[in-house]
């Protein structure tokens, strides 16, 4: 089992270009969650999906919108990249929206220049 | 806003040594996790209580949530190399779905 994929898992990126991460799972999860994690920081929730068709802002929304393309995949994009948009993302999903172990994906480690 | 806050930030052992790290929240909890992040890895998870004051043990670690449903603790008994890491507790509220993770503790154990 892949669990939770993402792509890519590096990327470089100029001010102001745009560039959408992927997430996918094959574990039939319901929710599915993008967080950001800064050197030596803890998780920050960007934007979470309790299921398809739903999605709601997380702690740090601005500047990314996701998608809920389906049951599987979950996208996050940045429209216009900045500077501070530097971080590590990790995508995770989860079974359920209540009490469900979070599955995480092995993170995407953009920066911006 | 709802804080969820973890102490200590950093904790140096020497192996065999316990270690303890400490999740308090502001505001009544639905249910607490526990993940660790080996450095340079994703967070796994280890695990979940629900229940005000449970207590539940996995081998050497020992994890407990507080009566009152706002704190947690994570006890590891005679810490191993193995065990380095950042442990962090994700927290949910009633009536949401998101996990909002704490702010993490990086352990580091020296032989």
């Amino acid at each position: 089992n892949a669990g939770v994929t993402q792509t890519p898992k590096f990327q470089v990126l100029k001010t102001g270009q745009s560039m959408t991460l992927q997430c996918a799972q094959d574990m039939n999860h319901n929710s599915m969650y993008w967080y950001r994690q800064d050197p030596g920081m803890g998780l920050r929730l960007i934007y979470y999906s309790a299921s398809e068709g739903t999605t709601d802002k997380g702690e740090v929304p601005n500047g990314y919108n996701v998608s809920r393309l389906n049951k599987r995949e979950f996208s996050l994009r940045l429209e216009s990249a900045a500077p501070s948009q530097t971080s590590v993302y990790f995508c995770a999903s989860s079974s359920s929206y209540t009490a469900g172990e979070l599955f995480f994906g092995e993170g995407s480690r953009l920066t911006v220049l | 806003g709802q804080q969820v806050m973890q102490i200590p930030q950093y904790q140096h052992v020497q192996e065999g040594e316990d270690f303890t790290t400490y999740c308090n929240s502001s505001t009544t909890l639905s249910n607490i996790q526990w993940y660790k992040q080996r450095p340079g890895g994703h967070p796994v998870f280890l695990i979940q209580l629900v229940k005000s004051g449970e207590v539940k043990k996995q081998k050497r670690l020992t994890f407990q949530f507080g009566e009152a449903k706002k704190n947690s603790s994570l006890h590891i008994t005679a810490t191993q190399t193995t065990d380095v890491g950042t442990y962090f507790c994700a927290v949910q509220y009633s009536g949401t779905y998101k996990y909002i993770f704490g702010t993490g503790t990086r352990l580091k154990v020296l032989a």
